[in-house]
């Protein structure tokens, strides 16, 4: 399997700024994706990261607010920007690994609250 | 919305007893996974099945998958403490097998 680390692990921002969220995998991956979960709530895609290709957005979420990067195939990050309380979520990043590429393994998560 | 409905939402028993869980879904899927998640951390991966198999066993989880129905079930047997968490069902999707879609989840809580 695929070990992923997220840097922060957790944080408290003021409305306003913005937060970069970085994802390492210890392998080189073609897919990454970044995931939000709101309090209580079930995993949303935010958006499907490819090395070498801007980012594809799932409805709802857009670039300016949620820019991505993917500078290699080990590496993303994840910026929230001009933040607000309702962005206070757990922020997670996954990579598809294996022999199939069809399982999802999961990074510890970052842990956002924005006053 | 949500591919996926897991029901029930909240589930508590005793240790020992088996936790069933149930998922249903709404497009044709290339294959279904479970995933559980301990307190607000991150995702392990349980078990994938395709759309093609029926049933599959790994430990002391065995799902199911019904495709006519579009449903599956997750069924932990001889529960445990350590079972305590929240469980998801995820769908990857014919038309873009790469994405994966969740449900919303069952909180599963086992008493000593």
């Amino acid at each position: 399997s695929a070990v992923i680390s997220q840097k922060p692990s957790r944080d408290i921002c003021q409305r306003g700024t913005s937060l970069t969220i970085q994802c390492q995998v210890d392998s080189q991956v073609t897919m990454m994706f970044w995931y939000r979960q709101q309090p209580g709530q079930s995993l949303t895609l935010i958006a499907t990261a490819n090395q070498g290709s801007e980012a594809t957005y799932e409805s709802g979420f857009v670039i300016d607010k949620f820019p991505i990067s993917r500078p290699n195939l080990t590496f993303s990050t994840l910026t929230v920007s001009n933040m607000s309380p309702e962005d206070s979520s757990i922020y997670l990043c996954s990579v598809e690994y294996g022999t199939f590429q069809e399982t999802q393994y999961f990074g510890p998560g970052t842990r956002l609250l924005v006053l | 919305s949500q591919q996926g409905e897991e029901d029930p939402q909240a589930l508590s028993i005793q240790e020992g007893e088996n936790a069933t869980m149930n998922c249903s879904y709404k497009t044709s899927i290339n294959n279904l996974q479970w995933y559980r998640q301990n307190s607000g951390r991150g995702l392990v991966h349980l078990i994938l099945i395709r759309s093609n198999e029926r049933e599959k066993h790994s430990g002391r989880l065995r799902v199911t998958l019904d495709t006519s129905k579009k449903s599956s079930s997750l069924l932990i047997t001889a529960s445990r403490a350590a079972d305590t968490a929240s469980y998801f069902c995820a769908t990857a999707l014919y038309s873009s097998a790469s994405k994966i879609i969740f449900g919303s989840g069952t909180r599963l809580s086992i008493r000593p």
